[in-house]
Formats: C-alpha cells, structure tokens, sequence
C-alpha cells in the first residue's frame, strides 16, 4: 500500500464547476500537510498548507480529518488555469522536514 | 520572486558523462535541503536529504556512489549523476524550507536527457 495514495484521475470539469480531490495517508504519525500544484514538466508549487481545523484560500478550501487520515481539497468556480496536476503531500518527520508525495491528481477544466 | 535555484535546468549529454546539478537558497541558509526524481506521469520520489557539513542520507534503492551529493555551504547543495546512462534520464528536483515544519520550496527543476 501507497503510503499516500490519490486517484490520479484525469477529472474533467468544464469552466465554474466544484470539484473536489481526496487524498489518503498511511502514517497515522503525520505531522504536516500540504497540497501542490505542478504543471506540465515544471516544478511543484504549494497551494496551500492543509490544518486540522480547515482552511480556505480564496477559490481552494483545504481539509485534515486525522481519524480517518484524508484530505480533501475542494476547488470552486475552476478556472481553465486551474488545469494541472494535484500532488497531495504529507510529512512523518518534522525534525528532517522530508515530504511524502502523492501520485497526483490531474484536473483538466474545458471551456 | 525564486526562493530556491536550480541550475541546469536542461541537460542533454552521451551517455557516460557526469552531469552536476547545482541547488541554491536564495536569501536563506538550509541545513538541509533534498533532491527527488520524476519519472514521466509518476510522482515525485526522494532520492536524498542533504545535509550540510555532513554526509547525505540516501533512500533505499538508492545509489550513493552513482548519485555524489555535496552540501558544502548552507546555501549550496550539488548533486552529480556520475557516468550517467540513458535510464538515468528524469527530472530531478530540489528543495528546501526557511524554516523547520515550513513548507518546501522547489528549485525550476534539472530535465536531465542522457542519449
């Protein structure tokens, strides 16, 4: 078993749908989540920290639920940009600050 | 503005060259900082944290002889794939955090093309 595991999609959503990814951790020792976003042959850039008490960032709203170790991320409104790949992200060990990847969840938003 | 540099971000070269791949924080010191590889459409794999003044630790499966890291300052971390051979061929990617239990920032990324 993946030690975080994501449907890899792809979602195809047309312009100003919800979607939402959901994202799975094996550790129950995790101390720290994230969500990334990588386009195309580029590097991962962070969307947004992932807390237990939930967050939002604009369009993206980010949740933790540690009993049944997932995340979600919700996305509203997509955008064509929004088109990429998702990579949920965990980190075991705050001392080394190491991040586990998921394998990604692409999103395409058509027109 | 770019957090961490990486440098080069593209390399094409015969096989059995080495190629060295050079990661930078730009205005802050990392003790540590650490590579990953990607495969076409895989995730991204860690494949060292470097650490610097000392010795690298390398994941399992992981070639410490094939993959040379070198972290000799706090803002500089290399990593050479010594006589590189097409399977070799990957994104490499590095990255580093301000802070501890800060989020990671990654360097542009080396798309490493070995023929």
């Amino acid at each position: 078993r993946k030690e975080v595991e994501q449907d890899p999609g792809p979602f195809n959503v047309p312009e100003g749908a919800t979607v939402a990814f959901n994202c799975t951790y094996s550790n129950s020792a995790s101390q720290s989540f994230f969500w990334y976003r990588q386009d195309c042959r580029k590097e991962p850039k962070l969307l947004m920290s992932v807390y237990s008490s939930g967050n939002e960032d604009g369009r993206f709203t980010a949740q933790l639920n540690r009993a049944s170790q997932y995340i979600s991320l919700l996305i509203r409104d997509s955008k064509l940009s929004d088109s990429a790949t998702y990579l949920c992200v965990v980190n075991y060990n705050n001392a080394g600050n190491m991040l586990t990847f998921g394998g990604g969840t692409r999103l395409m938003v058509k027109p | 503005g770019a957090v961490v540099s990486q440098h080069p971000s593209w390399v094409i070269c015969k096989s059995g060259t080495s190629v060295k791949i050079e990661c930078r924080s730009l205005d802050f010191q990392a003790t540590t900082m650490f590579w990953y590889r990607q495969f076409p459409k895989q995730s991204l794999m860690l494949m060292a944290t470097s650490n610097e003044g000392s010795k690298a630790t390398y994941e399992q499966g992981v070639e410490k002889d094939k993959f040379l890291i070198n972290h000799a300052s706090l803002t500089l971390s290399t990593l050479t794939v010594t006589s590189a051979h097409p399977e070799d061929s990957s994104f490499y990617i590095c990255s580093a955090s301000r802070r501890l239990n800060q989020p990671q920032h990654f360097g542009d990324g080396t798309r490493l093309s070995i023929l």
